[in-house]
This record gives structure tokens, C-alpha cells and sequence, in this order.
């Protein structure tokens, strides 16, 4: 079965910081992952699809890696502002595992003026 | 706006009642699905529908059925709702369910079942 897990589960950075927000996954059989936004009493924003060919892909200040041999992606934040406060959760869609979008825990992000 | 609407947006419900959660895209998806929301617990998918009149069981689907009459809808029905139910539930969409489409998230329903 598939496990997401990310890390850490909350971080605080003051205003400017560059930071990385990390993802796991036990299986590398997956179609993509993808990075979303939800913020406190809302529902989950789409920030960035990586397909499972794919090394990266770019949003603005948003980055995200994929190293899918090892079972890992990354978000860059570049510039973090207080506005980026947010829960930041990764998805994998599991290639041998139907339409199961399986998620990882989160990171709540606090970025202090 | 396009997108995915979900009401309603909270409910309190009595245990044992019955409740339907509406769900409707108009970006002509193929690929439907609901997730619960829970602290410690994260999103886990209840049910799912790739296409208009098929739909399946997802990890968590006991005590909840779905329909799939037509493209745009996906609601979810709670037969007889139990405490354990209460959770924020998200319906999502996707064009297709195969290789790797982007999902989409509505704005999520608050049940409370007391």
C-alpha cells in the first residue's frame, strides 16, 4: 500500500526565507504528484502537477522536484511571504492502484512579517 | 466561474438521519470523486466515479453511497449518519482518471453528526 509522508509537519520562517518543503513516497510506481494549497476552512488549491516523466516543474516563486526512483519530491518556496501561511499537502497518483489520490499528512506553513 | 460546487457548506445532523451531499462540476470531467477530511487522519477517498453511470468503492466507503446519473453531478448520501461521520468532506474532479490529470477540489462541506 502506498504511504505519503511528509516533513516536516509544521514549520515558522520569518518573511524572505527560501524554504523547502519535503515529500516521500513508498511506491515510485506512481502516474504523478501533485502539490496543493489549502488554507484554514477551505478546500485544496492545485499549485503543481509533476507527471512520473517529469523532474520538475515551475510556478512563479513555487518549484517542485521529483525524484521518483527514490520515492521523493520537494517544494521550493522562493521569497516566502505571509500570504504563503498555508497547509501544503502532496498527492501521489499510484499507477497500480486505481483512482486513488493518496496523501501525505501536510506541512502547515506559518512565514511571520 | 468554472470550478466544482459543493453544498451545502456545513451541517449539523442528528445521528440516524439521512443527509445527501451535492456535489456539481461544469468542466465537463469524466472523473469524480469524494474524499473526507480528518485530523491526524488526512484526505482519504471515499468513493469515486471515472465516468457517468459507473462508480467505485474507494478506502474508506462503508456507510456512504453515491450515484453517477450524469457527468455533472456526484452526490453522496449518508443512509444513516453515525458520529463518527463528522468530518469536512471534499468532492474533486479530474478530465479523466487515466495517467495522471490534474485534480480539482471544491470548498469542502463541514458535517457535524451529533
Amino acid at each position: 500500500k502506498q504511504e505519503v509522508t511528509q516533513i516536516p509537519a509544521a514549520l515558522s520562517v520569518p518573511e524572505g526565507e527560501n524554504l523547502v518543503l519535503n515529500c516521500s513516497f513508498t511506491d515510485s510506481a506512481i502516474y504523478n504528484l501533485q502539490w496543493f494549497r489549502q488554507d484554514p476552512g477551505k478546500g485544496l488549491t492545485s499549485l503543481l502537477l509533476i507527471q512520473s516523466s517529469q523532474r520538475e516543474q515551475t510556478s512563479g516563486r513555487l518549484n517542485a522536484s521529483l525524484d521518483k526512483s527514490s520515492g521523493r519530491s520537494t517544494l521550493y518556496i522562493a521569497a516566502s511571504q505571509p500570504g504563503d501561511s498555508a497547509t501544503y499537502l502532496c498527492a501521489v497518483r499510484p499507477a497500480n492502484a486505481g483512482n486513488m489520490l493518496t496523501f501525505g499528512g501536510g506541512t502547515r506553513l506559518m512565514v511571520k512579517p | 466561474i468554472a470550478g466544482i460546487t459543493q453544498a451545502p457548506t456545513s451541517q449539523i445532523l442528528a445521528a440516524g438521519r439521512r443527509m445527501t451531499l451535492r456535489c456539481t462540476q461544469d468542466m465537463r470531467h469524466n472523473a469524480m470523486y469524494w474524499y473526507r477530511q480528518d485530523l491526524g487522519l488526512g484526505l482519504r477517498l471515499i468513493h469515486y466515479s471515472n465516468t457517468a453511470g459507473t462508480t467505485g468503492k474507494g478506502e474508506v466507503p462503508d456507510g456512504y453511497s453515491v450515484s453517477r446519473a450524469n457527468t455533472d453531478d456526484f452526490p453522496l448520501t449518508l443512509a444513516s449518519a453515525v458520529p463518527s461521520q463528522t468530518s469536512v468532506y471534499f468532492c474533486a474532479s479530474a478530465p479523466s482518471e487515466a495517467f495522471g490529470t490534474e485534480a480539482f477540489f471544491g470548498q469542502g462541506t463541514r458535517l457535524t453528526v451529533v
